[in-house]
């Protein structure tokens, strides 16, 4: 395992129109986030799961945004009816808790461009 | 007031100096505290992390932990035009059950060559 895989790394989207992202974490990790990040600032919370417990979500986190986790391994993070305001990136970042340490370590990134 | 401060920058030192970068946080249940390097268009990626009061170093990177004054830093010795980047302060914090990393805007560091 290679580390946190995110997919897809690129994504232009037509403003109105439904996105979804994938997140593979670091397979022993339990713990998946999602952050959004945009230019000139730090990785914002958006959501965390435990397994497949969606443990806290941001109260920024619009109804357009869902994430699931079903199985306690991959995560999808769903936007729908994309704004211009969508457009940043979205880091994805795993962790296994409670363990040896609580790092967490981040995906590429999936940079989203809304037009 | 920000949960986690840190100065944007960016911070100039010439190849070979010492980089010093800071951070302060609000939240007194504050637990962990990591730096993460990010270059342009990447993602972050972690370089260091301090659980106690002190210093810990790895390499030409010390983090320095008070948490009675609730301030982290990270100092890189023998700077590098290759650390020119933008560092990020995170803190994860435990109060009230919650276990999400909470980030600085960041600091951008310049070495220059």
């Amino acid at each position: 395992d290679t580390g946190v895989s995110q997919d897809p790394r690129h994504k232009i989207t037509k403003r109105g129109q439904n996105v979804t992202f994938r997140c593979d974490p670091i397979s022993e990790h339990n713990r998946l986030y999602w952050y959004r990040q945009t230019l000139g600032q730090g990785p914002e919370f958006l959501t965390y799961f435990q397994n497949e417990a969606q443990l806290e979500k941001s109260r920024l986190l619009s109804d357009r945004f869902s994430a699931e986790r079903p199985k306690g391994s991959f995560s999808t993070l769903e936007i729908q009816r994309t704004e211009q305001g969508d457009s940043a990136m979205y880091l994805c970042a795993s962790s296994t808790e409670p363990g040896s340490g609580t790092e967490a370590f981040f995906g590429q990134g999936t940079r989203l461009t809304v037009v | 007031q920000k949960e986690v401060e840190q100065n944007s920058g960016p911070l100039s030192v010439p190849e070979g100096a010492i980089a010093s970068l800071n951070c302060t946080y609000s939240d007194r249940g504050s637990q962990s505290f990591f730096w993460y390097r990010q270059y342009s268009g990447k993602s972050p990626e972690l370089i260091m992390f301090i659980y106690s009061n002190g210093d810990k170093e790895d390499g030409r990177f010390t983090a320095q932990l008070n948490k009675a004054s609730q301030y982290v830093s990270l100092l890189i010795r023998d700077s590098q035009p290759s650390d020119s980047a933008t560092y990020l302060c995170a803190v994860k914090s435990t109060t009230s059950g919650t276990y999400k990393y909470i980030f600085g805007t960041g600091t951008r560091l310049k070495v220059l060559a």
